[in-house]
């Protein structure tokens, strides 16, 4: 993988449903995974930054997982209420000097009340 | 710490108009990025800045568009001439020093060039 992936593109749940998205990245040089909130008409938000493979982060019922060596990290909304509707940016950072973010295409997810 | 703070928050320009956007990152980030978001490609990273010295801006569309960053406090995205393909939101990211560091946005300039 040359680029960072997110799938699906989007999705539509309803109240009270769990859901969960992928972002895969190129897992050669990794050195960092973020994951970005951005609600429409507003700037993306940091939710979490992962460095080590297994790591794992949680902020209220929002959950991530990272696993460095196949390149992939899933992000879990725990009873998702219509204010996580928003796109969930991904994005990784490769080691050495280079700070620069490539990101992916997102995940807009709706959450019907 | 008002954050990244960006403007003009709407510009509308005409064809062929230079254009200036501005961005003062929050105070001891290291840190500045400018990005391009449209419907088609996403977030594009423009260029960044690392102690106000160019680092990468192999983004950069053309050359037609240029970066400056004369301090740690300021920085300008200038277009010039604009074309009505360059409509789009343009935000400002800074973040302070370490890799990994998050990146903090501001509230974006949306360009509309007619």
């Amino acid at each position: 993988i040359l680029n960072v992936e997110q799938s699906p593109q989007s999705l539509h749940v309803q109240e009270g449903d769990s859901t969960n998205f992928t972002c895969s990245f190129p897992s050669s040089n990794f050195y960092a995974l973020h994951w970005y909130r951005w609600e429409t008409a507003k700037s993306p938000e940091a939710l979490f930054v992962m460095t080590l493979n297994g790591d794992e982060k949680k902020k209220g019922r929002i959950s991530a997982t990272l696993n460095t060596k196949e390149g992939y990290s899933y992000l879990y909304i725990k009873g998702s209420q219509p204010e996580d509707s928003a796109t969930y940016l991904c994005a990784s950072t490769n080691a050495g000097n280079n700070r620069k973010l490539i990101w992916g295409l997102g995940t807009s997810l709706a959450v019907n009340p | 710490d008002a954050g990244v703070i960006q403007s003009p928050r709407h510009e509308v320009t005409e064809m062929g108009q230079e254009v200036t956007l501005r961005c003062k990152p929050i105070s001891g980030h290291n840190s500045l990025f400018w990005y391009r978001q449209t419907m088609m490609r996403g977030l594009e990273l423009l260029i960044y800045f690392n102690n106000n010295v160019p680092i990468d801006d192999s983004g950069m569309p053309e050359d037609r568009f240029s970066a400056k960053m004369p301090n740690a406090s300021f920085s300008t995205l200038k277009i010039q001439p604009s074309e009505p393909r360059d409509s789009a939101v343009y935000f400002c990211a800074s973040s302070p020093q370490g890799q990994g560091a998050r990146a903090f946005f501001g509230q974006g300039t949306r360009l509309t060039v007619v």
